[in-house]
């Protein structure tokens, strides 16, 4: 079963563009998270899609979104770009979200990351 | 707010020996509790998974326990090996199904 693919693998854009990042989860998962890893925060929540909706979503400004398409496909887009947003970019899949109280493993299979260089 | 702290930042160790990675959390409410490894450049990859129920999980050398009531974790790593260097990262899933990550142990083993 081929693994989390992310695409493009890096990427260098000037502040003020704008860019979009590729996620293809594991046949079956229906569920898709983004992180951002930076040196200093660490990995951070961007946000989490499921059935083409999003459940869940960090604390990152309007700039940053993200859609998920019905063959599970994710897209995350950040528009205005500044130098700030240089990171490693992870998307995750899982075949369930989490359940309270149920019996299911969500473990979480990760991509490559996109690595994005803001100039 | 949940805080995931991992301590020490970085280790070395010589090869073979055993060692102990200490992940703590502030807020015991969890849903559970993973483990990663990630390689320089790379995603992670999950090493073991312990529900909130449980108190360990054990996979060949690792060993993962979980002890909610003190908020903390450890990874246990048995014989280590050099292909054991990477950086080790515990993550926490709460109720509402965010994931929050500590910052991860850096970890180096000697040949």
């Amino acid at each position: 079963k081929a693994g989390v693919t992310q695409t493009p693998r890096y990427l260098i854009k000037t502040r003020g563009q704008q860019v979009t990042l590729s996620c293809s989860p594991i046949s079956g998962h229906r569920s898709v998270s983004w992180y951002q890893q930076t040196p200093g925060q660490g990995l951070q929540f961007l946000f989490e899609y499921f059935s083409e909706t999003q459940r869940n979503k960090g604390n990152f400004p309007g700039r940053f979104s993200g859609r998920q398409f019905s063959n599970s496909r994710s897209e995350m887009n950040v528009s205005t770009l500044e130098l700030g947003d240089s990171a490693l970019y992870l998307c995750a899949s899982t075949s369930l979200p989490g359940t309270s109280g149920g019996a299911y493993t969500d473990t979480q299979y990760f991509g490559p990351g996109t690595r994005l260089t803001v100039l | 707010k949940q805080e995931v702290t991992q301590i020490p930042a970085a280790l070395s160790v010589p090869e073979g020996e055993n060692l102990v990675l200490n992940c703590s959390f502030t807020d015991s409410a969890i849903y559970n509790l993973q483990w990663f490894r990630q390689d320089p450049g790379k995603g992670l990859t999950s090493l073991l998974l312990i529900q909130s129920s449980q108190r360990e999980q054990t996979s060949g050398r690792l060993n993962a326990s979980l002890d909610k009531s003190s908020g903390r974790s450890t990874l246990y790593i048995a014989a280590s090996q050099p292909g054991d260097s990477a950086t080790y990262l515990c993550a926490v899933k709460l109720r509402d199904d965010k994931i929050i990550f500590g910052k991860g142990t850096r970890l180096h083993i000697l040949p």
